[in-house]
């Protein structure tokens, strides 16, 4: 099984500051990585999917990278409804798996 | 608009069973994968298992955590996904959510929440 180890385990940051998730898989998946957001008492959302593509109705402040073990989800300029729990999740072998996950508060 | 609509969640004792539903709206439910994924309390996500589409067999497969105890079908003449959960221990106790797809979830059912105690 592919373990994901997100870091940091708590962001806070200000708005409009830069976020930057990591997140480190235990062998290779090549780029089948995605992110998911997911707000308190709700479903996760997916935000991007295969590293870099951004899913339907996504800010363009998030953007993702990284290939092989190592993995970026990146918020450019944070907003105060970017507040929430990040997951990255890897399709690459069955059974799928997804990180610990890392809360971001917004200050 | 695709709908995923979780239900069948409850309080059940440990060894006992329950079956979730998922009544699906809004897209060609039998053309599609259906997937469960589950978050015990205040913890992350976790995939269960998931099930073909006829095309490829309707066959499932499940997380070594489950397998054996839990059996996902599907009858696409009611477009409704279940998810029959069997031997249950407290470690199950989560939210189930019924999502379409398999490689990356879009689209997720509400919830439904299983508490498993005695």
């Amino acid at each position: 099984e592919v373990v994901l180890t997100q870091s940091p385990a708590t962001l806070s940051l200000s708005p409009g500051e830069r976020a930057t998730l990591s997140c480190r898989a235990s062998q290779s998946i090549s780029n089948y990585l995605g992110w998911y957001q997911q707000k308190f008492g709700q479903a996760p959302r997916l935000l991007i999917y295969d590293t870099s593509n951004m899913a339907t109705g996504i800010p363009a402040r998030f953007s993702g990278s990284g290939s092989g073990t190592d993995f970026t989800l990146t918020i450019s300029s944070l907003e105060p409804e970017d507040s929430a729990v990040y997951y990255c999740q890897q399709r690459s072998n069955w059974p799928y798996t997804f990180g610990q996950g890392t809360k971001l508060e917004i200050k | 608009e695709v709908q995923l609509v979780d239900s069948g969640g409850g309080l059940v004792q440990p060894g006992r069973s329950l079956r979730l539903s998922c009544a699906a709206s809004g897209f060609t439910f039998g053309d599609y994968p259906m997937t469960w994924v589950r978050q015990a309390p205040g913890k992350g996500l976790e995939w269960v298992g998931f099930i073909r589409s006829k095309t490829y067999g309707g066959t499932a497969e499940y997380a070594a955590s489950v397998n054996g105890r839990f059996s996902i079908s599907r009858d696409d003449s009611k477009n409704i996904a279940y998810l029959q959960m069997s031997s249950l221990k407290i470690e199950d106790t989560a939210v189930y959510y019924c999502t379409r797809g398999l490689d990356y979830v879009y689209f997720w059912g509400q919830g439904t929440l299983v508490t498993v105690a005695s």
